[in-house]
């Protein structure tokens, strides 16, 4: 077990419809990362966050959006989805630059 | 910027050693290697910090050479279990918050 809680584990959506992916970082974590992984393929980053605030963003679309909360959990929101998004959705988490990152364990995102 | 990894697959027996190798254009302040199973979150392996400073498993050994902006991970005497798709992700630097991650290796280990 990591420490890093991303919920919910399997999502089923429709076309169009908006979702939101939350992830609780281990403790005393800082940092809140988000990655897309489609099928067999690598680790898309598509952003970061450090105690709250936005500091790295990847080719993340302008349909997503991600924010972190004073609590440290971060929120990943997929809007108008499209059959193209269905993949997995990792969070992790670390305490900083230089330091060992951290998995969750994933949401499997399905659009039909 | 993606660091590149080397080979893209392997295949070996059950004892074989391994060397897999993740190169950067761009000056590196960090290397992490993860290994992935299929369908599974990736873990974490091993850090290399600009320095000479490590923290990994302990049965997991890795070089970064800074000034080639180059790491190698060296699997010996593989099992079955060290099967999955290795990654390692580099930050360019300070100033910079982009963990980013190679497009992976794929070993297989096979009796």
């Amino acid at each position: 077990d990591s420490g890093v809680t991303q919920t919910p584990k399997h999502l089923i959506t429709a076309t169009g419809q908006r979702v939101t992916l939350r992830c609780s970082p281990r403790s005393g974590d800082l940092s809140v990362y988000w990655y897309q992984q489609s099928l067999d393929q690598g680790l898309q980053f598509l952003i970061q966050y450090y105690n709250g605030e936005e500091r790295a963003k990847g080719n993340i679309l302008e349909r997503f959006s991600a924010q972190q909360f004073p609590d440290l959990h971060s929120e990943l929101n997929l809007s108008s989805l499209e059959l193209g998004d269905s993949a997995l959705y990792f969070c992790a988490s670390s305490g900083g630059v230089g330091t060992e990152a951290f998995f969750g364990q994933g949401t499997r995102l399905t659009v039909v | 910027q993606q660091p590149v990894q080397s080979p893209q697959a392997v295949i070996l027996r059950e004892g074989e050693d391994a060397v897999i190798n993740c190169s950067s254009s761009k000056a590196l302040y960090s290397v992490h290697w993860y290994r992935q199973k299929h369908g599974e979150a990736p873990v974490f392996l091993m850090i290399l910090l600009k320095g000479g400073e490590q923290k990994g498993h302990e049965k997991i050994s890795a070089s970064f050479n800074e000034k080639k902006q180059q790491s190698s991970l060296y699997l010996t005497a593989s099992q079955l279990s060290y099967s999955g798709t290795y990654f390692c992700g580099t930050y360019s630097g300070a100033g910079s918050y982009q963990l980013t991650f190679g497009k992976g290796t794929k070993l297989s280990v096979i009796p």
